[in-house]
């Protein structure tokens, strides 16, 4: 059990540049989420998914997209990467949210915009 | 909407016990979570109240009292190794709404 995986672990963009971030969990989990973590933000919502074909937006949603084509994959998208946008990205899954299904993280991506 | 205030620091000494508080303001209120995150890792989930009282789980028990919005983490016994950030969270609807996290330092 890999558990909840992120691909890349570190990047640097240019701005303008466009990448995609992988999250993908072998837990059979149905909820899925992108958080971004910036010093003295804690962790902030940015988009997530219930299930397999659903998204919805969380707090921060702006200049990201979000896929979920396969249950155990939630794809993150910056299409026009901006300076604002760097930070260390964290994928999370659980099985729903409840006092014994509690959310899983992933090892996070730290991305440089420059 | 929601919030949650947490101090951003706290200092204790090893062997000792500290607590961790939170407040939170939000509607359509679920549960209280606490994660602990090391430097350079990942959130872990430590405990959650979904009703008034005391959980307990080895060296740490969380409270929560909802008629007060009021919650708090109790760290007993304090290793070094629990020199960490400690998030507190709201669960609402389909999402965890976390709070800005309180850095614990621990003194030998």
């Amino acid at each position: 059990n890999a558990g909840v995986t992120q691909t890349p672990k570190f990047r640097v963009l240019k701005t303008g540049q466009s990448m995609t971030l992988l999250c993908a969990q072998d837990m059979n989990h149905e909820y899925m989420y992108w958080y971004r973590q910036d010093p003295g933000m804690g962790l902030r919502l940015i988009h997530y998914s219930v299930g397999e074909g659903t998204t919805a937006k969380g707090e921060v949603p702006d200049g990201y997209n979000v896929s979920r084509l396969k249950k155990q994959n939630f794809l993150l998208g910056l299409e026009s990467a901006a300076p604002s946008q760097t930070s260390v990205y964290f994928c999370a899954s659980s099985y729903r949210l409840s006092s014994t299904d509690t959310q899983y993280f992933g090892p996070g991506t730290r991305l440089t915009v420059l | 909407g929601q919030s949650l205030e947490q101090p951003s620091e706290v200092t204790a000494v090893e062997g000792a016990i500290v607590q961790i508080n939170c407040t939170y303001q939000t509607s359509g209120f679920y549960g209280l979570s606490w994660y602990q995150q090391h430097d350079g890792g990942a959130p872990t989930f430590l405990s959650y109240n979904a009703l008034d009282g005391l959980e307990e789980t080895g060296r740490f028990s969380s409270f929560l009292s909802r008629s007060d919005s009021y919650g708090y983490l109790l760290l007993q016994e304090l290793q070094m190794k629990d020199s960490a950030s400690y998030f507190c969270a709201v669960i609402r609807d389909d999402k965890i709404i976390f709070g800005k996290g309180t850095r614990l330092h621990i003194l030998p």
